[in-house]
């Protein structure tokens, strides 16, 4: 089974709110990672979980706030966000351990007004 | 870090053609795969290929690591391979950084 899920499918958000998107892998993966995807535009990479340990962060706004609950789970939690923060926001897993093909989830589609 | 750049940006099949998408990337690699993201966002995995070549059904392709160039073949199109192709590459200077570089990516439309 190489399937990531994603949670929900769609989101709109106020810039006040606060929502999260989960992504869940079953296939034993040690590394999971969130994308950001906006339109026309490939994937870029804001974060990655190594062992349950945050391992990257590339820099991204504190509004954006990552979590790993434990190797299956990976939670964004988001906070105060700005319309220009609508996106595909995609999820991944890999082994890891050197085996590092990434298998992506279906993604989140999120819009703020 | 590594870059990765991929030619057409845009292509327009008919058909029943055959098509050759190429990535071109900066340094050693890893990791580099091919995707095809569909309508729906989905990035669907077609190969994980750091070298050598690779077949499944119409798709194939080819990674030379050496010269840093990876090409992805499509023989007898069809409609529903229509979508953006995304080549990745995970690699560079110090080895593997789970770090996956994506090209800009071709959009692909077959014509009935």
């Amino acid at each position: 089974d190489t399937e990531v899920t994603q949670t929900p499918k769609h989101l709109v958000m106020g810039m006040t709110n606060k929502k999260s998107l989960k992504c869940e892998q079953h296939m034993g993966h040690r590394a999971m990672y969130w994308y950001k995807q906006k339109a026309k535009k490939p994937p870029e990479l804001m974060f990655v979980y190594s062992y349950e340990k945050l391992s990257i962060n590339e820099s991204v706004p504190s509004r954006f706030s990552p979590e790993c609950p434990n190797s299956s789970l990976l939670n964004l939690h988001l906070h105060a966000l700005q319309p220009e923060d609508s996106a595909l926001y995609l999820c991944a897993s890999s082994q890891g351990e050197g085996f590092n093909e990434q298998f992506f989830g279906p993604g989140t589609r999120l819009t703020v007004l | 870090g590594i870059q990765v750049e991929q030619s057409p940006p845009d292509l327009i099949l008919q058909e029943g053609a055959n098509s050759t998408l190429r990535c071109n990337f900066s340094d050693s690699v890893n990791n580099l795969q091919w995707f095809h993201q569909n309508p729906w966002g989905q990035l669907i995995n077609l190969f994980y290929i750091p070298s050598g070549t690779k077949q499944n059904g119409r798709l194939s392709a080819t990674t030379v690591a050496t010269e840093r160039y990876s090409l992805l073949y499509i023989s007898s199109s069809q409609t529903t391979d229509s979508g953006v192709y995304f080549c990745a590459a995970e690699g560079g200077y110090g080895g593997a950084t789970n770090k996956l570089i994506f090209g800009t990516g071709t959009l692909l439309a077959v014509q009935p």
